[in-house]
């Protein structure tokens, strides 16, 4: 069965500061999403991450995946407020998306 | 291109009331998948259709159950509801068969549960 960890659950950081979500899973995977949620919306999709070694890159988000070590990364560079959201990253296995908890993030002006 | 929708916005039920949910998936797409969101729980994953057919099911009571139309919108019935079932209820659609979305799900708003 697939689990999810992400860590951390909460994050509270500085505008203009460098932070890194991390997603580990438990077992194969072939294709992981990353997605936001804004307070008492719905989720907005992110990145796709298809293969070892994928980085994209939107903006001041990027996000990466190694396959082997089952971990993907969310990485935030310079945030800015805009950006405070619940994270979450969602490998799949088997036709079926696994979420993990979210990590909520909270970008202090 | 309107995005998936999802009705009603709120529902409010008793113990033991049975709740319908609908969704409709983006046009051209033909899965549609039910998530719980209760607090602090995160996303659970509850069941799948496509093309008309349950693919998948969640962790969850035989209580939860569904059908896809064949316009492919969707509905979730919730039989004798308890106050545990009381989340949003987020629906999500994709496109299995495009090569370019990578069964990329796209969400709807969801529908506020709330069982008293």
């Amino acid at each position: 069965e697939l689990k999810v960890e992400q860590n951390p659950l909460f994050l509270s950081m500085q505008e203009e500061k460098n932070y890194t979500i991390y997603c580990n899973y438990s077992t194969t995977s072939d294709r992981l999403y990353w997605y936001r949620q804004d307070p008492g919306k719905s989720l907005e999709s992110l990145f796709v991450l298809l293969s070892n070694g994928a980085v994209k890159q939107e903006g001041r988000l990027m996000a990466s995946l190694d396959t082997k070590a089952r971990l993907s990364t969310l990485h935030i560079t310079a945030a800015v407020h805009d950006l405070s959201a619940t994270y979450f990253c969602a490998p799949r296995r088997d036709d079926k998306i696994i979420f993990g908890k979210g990590t909520r993030l909270h970008i202090l002006p | 291109e309107a995005g998936v929708t999802q009705s009603p916005t709120h529902l409010i039920k008793t113990r033991g009331q049975q709740a319908t949910l609908r969704c409709s998936p983006i046009s051209g797409h033909t899965s549609v998948y039910w998530y719980q969101q209760a607090l602090g729980l995160g996303l659970q994953f509850l069941l799948w259709y496509d093309e008309g057919e349950e693919r998948n099911r969640g962790n969850f009571p035989p209580r939860f159950s569904g059908r896809q139309f064949p316009n492919y919108s969707s509905e979730l019935n919730v039989n004798a509801l308890e106050l545990e079932d009381s989340a949003l209820y987020l629906c999500a659609s994709s496109s299995p068969g495009h090569p370019f979305t990578y069964n990329e799900q796209f969400f709807g708003p969801g529908t506020r549960l709330t069982v008293l």
